[in-house]
């Protein structure tokens, strides 16, 4: 079946940095992709990862291991307006994304 | 990033009443969109993908009497919640897929928050 494992909820302070872990289980690969959603709102996109490496965009980077089924995504100098759910969304070989549950990402100060 | 709007954003609805809800993709030509449900606390959940001039497909448990779901262009696919109920109160999420570059991307619209009394 189709898997994705990410923490449940994480706590870190404004100005630090996170890493927020994902392992998943797809039938066929194509990509996976994370998104943040603030709550009440819609994803929004960050970024994709097809091939093996850590992509940085900004303050937010991410990293693949297609072998390990593995991906994190981290986030430096942690802003308050950080806080939101961190979706993990790898997508299968029929090119749909697979959602799990999520990571809550709480900042204080 | 590619902009994917809904409209409307908000609704209030009588049960036994239909509610249509807009998905369009702003600045792009979306060959495939995406309809999700999701209840508070809990993962989106897809409801059905749209071909732009095809039939739309569903998922397992959904029901497509109910969620009617046109995909009339590239630019805007509707979903219709038909005779709705008080359990089909949720937040809807629309989402198109689009070359960015040389990857496929999903982007999504702002969501409509459906309220049945």
């Amino acid at each position: 079946g189709q898997n994705i494992d990410q923490p449940t909820e994480m706590t870190a302070t404004e100005g630090a940095i996170v890493q927020i872990n994902c392992t998943y289980q797809t039938s066929g690969f194509n990509g996976l992709f994370w998104y943040q959603q603030h709550a009440g709102e819609a994803p929004t996109f960050l970024s994709y990862n097809v091939l093996d490496g850590l992509e940085e965009k900004g303050r937010f980077s991410s990293f693949l291991s297609r072998s390990k089924g593995y991906s994190y995504l981290l986030l430096k100098e942690l802003q308050m307006k950080d806080s939101a759910s961190y979706l993990c969304a790898p997508m299968d070989s029929n090119y749909q994304l697979i959602w799990g549950a999520g990571t809550k990402l709480i900042i204080k100060p | 990033g590619a902009v994917v709007s809904q409209h409307p954003s908000w609704v209030i609805c009588k049960s036994g009443t239909s509610v249509k809800i807009e998905c369009r993709s702003l600045d792009f030509q979306a060959t495939t969109m995406f309809w999700y449900r999701q209840f508070p606390k809990q993962s989106l959940m897809l409801m059905a993908t749209s071909n732009e001039g095809s039939k739309a497909t569903y998922e397992q448990g959904v029901e497509k009497d109910k969620f009617l779901i046109n995909h009339a262009s590239l630019t805007l696919s509707t979903l219709t919640v038909t005779s709705a109920h008080p359990e089909d109160s949720s937040f809807y999420i629309c989402s198109a897929r689009t070359l960015a570059g040389e990857q496929e991307t999903q982007y999504f619209g702002p969501g409509t928050r459906l309220l049945v009394l």
